[in-house]
């Protein structure tokens, strides 16, 4: 079973809409959690970390769900420029080889 | 503010042929990692770093070799290059290894023929 699963998409939706995307992890002992963004051709880019507690950031919400195992990111009011790839990251203890990457989402927004 | 940069960005090279792909980082981040980035994988682990002259192997690390002589550059060789090591590498610094996450530097689109 892999570390990090994520629905690979693509999802395509219309600007101003609201889509979310899950990510699931398999070590209950994962410590930390993070969204990246990874436009075609490009570096992957820290879009946000994901706090127990859950976190916002401008139209991003990331929330943190331990009894289930997943992370999530919701986007608010999509713009064209949301377009990418996002990718889920956990940390599933200490150590700097402890870190994996989904294979990403791909959203779409059309105008 | 350079960042983290990678050399070079594209490169053709043949089988059995040895090639350096370099990373060099201006924050002075003590960990430096090399990914690469496949089809239907994510991002894995090739060789990481925690400090100058201290490397260690990450999940793939088979037919690579790294070395951390300075802080600020960590190069990754293909000593013998093999058509399954087509890829694009990322090299990635952190500051620490506890929560804190990496910065990536934009990528080598490595091509073996």
């Amino acid at each position: 079973r892999k570390e990090v699963e994520q629905d690979p998409g693509p999802f395509n939706v219309p600007e101003g809409a609201t889509v979310a995307f899950n990510c699931t992890y398999s070590n209950s002992a994962s410590q930390s959690f993070f969204w990246y963004r990874q436009d075609c051709r490009k570096e992957p880019k820290l879009l946000m970390s994901v706090y127990s507690s859950g976190n916002e950031d401008g139209r991003f919400t990331a929330q943190l769900n331990r009894a289930s195992q997943y992370i999530s990111l919701l986007i608010r009011d999509s713009k064209l420029s949301d377009s990418a790839t996002y990718l889920c990251v956990v940390k599933t203890q200490t150590g700097a080889n402890n870190l994996f990457f989904g294979t990403g989402t791909r959203l779409t927004v059309i105008p | 503010d350079a960042g983290i940069t990678q050399s070079p960005r594209y490169k053709i090279t043949e089988t059995g042929r040895q090639v350096t792909l370099m990373c060099h980082q201006t924050w002075s981040h003590s960990y430096m990692f090399w990914y690469r980035q496949d089809l239907g994988h994510g991002l894995r682990l090739i060789y990481y770093s925690a400090a100058a002259d201290i490397t260690d192997k990450g999940e793939v690390p088979d037919g690579y070799v790294v070395s951390r002589s300075k802080t600020e550059n960590f190069p990754l060789t293909l000593e013998s290059a093999t058509r399954s090591q087509t890829s694009v590498y990322f090299c990635a610094s952190s500051e620490s290894n506890s929560n804190q996450p990496q910065h990536f530097g934009d990528g080598t689109r490595l091509s073996i023929l």
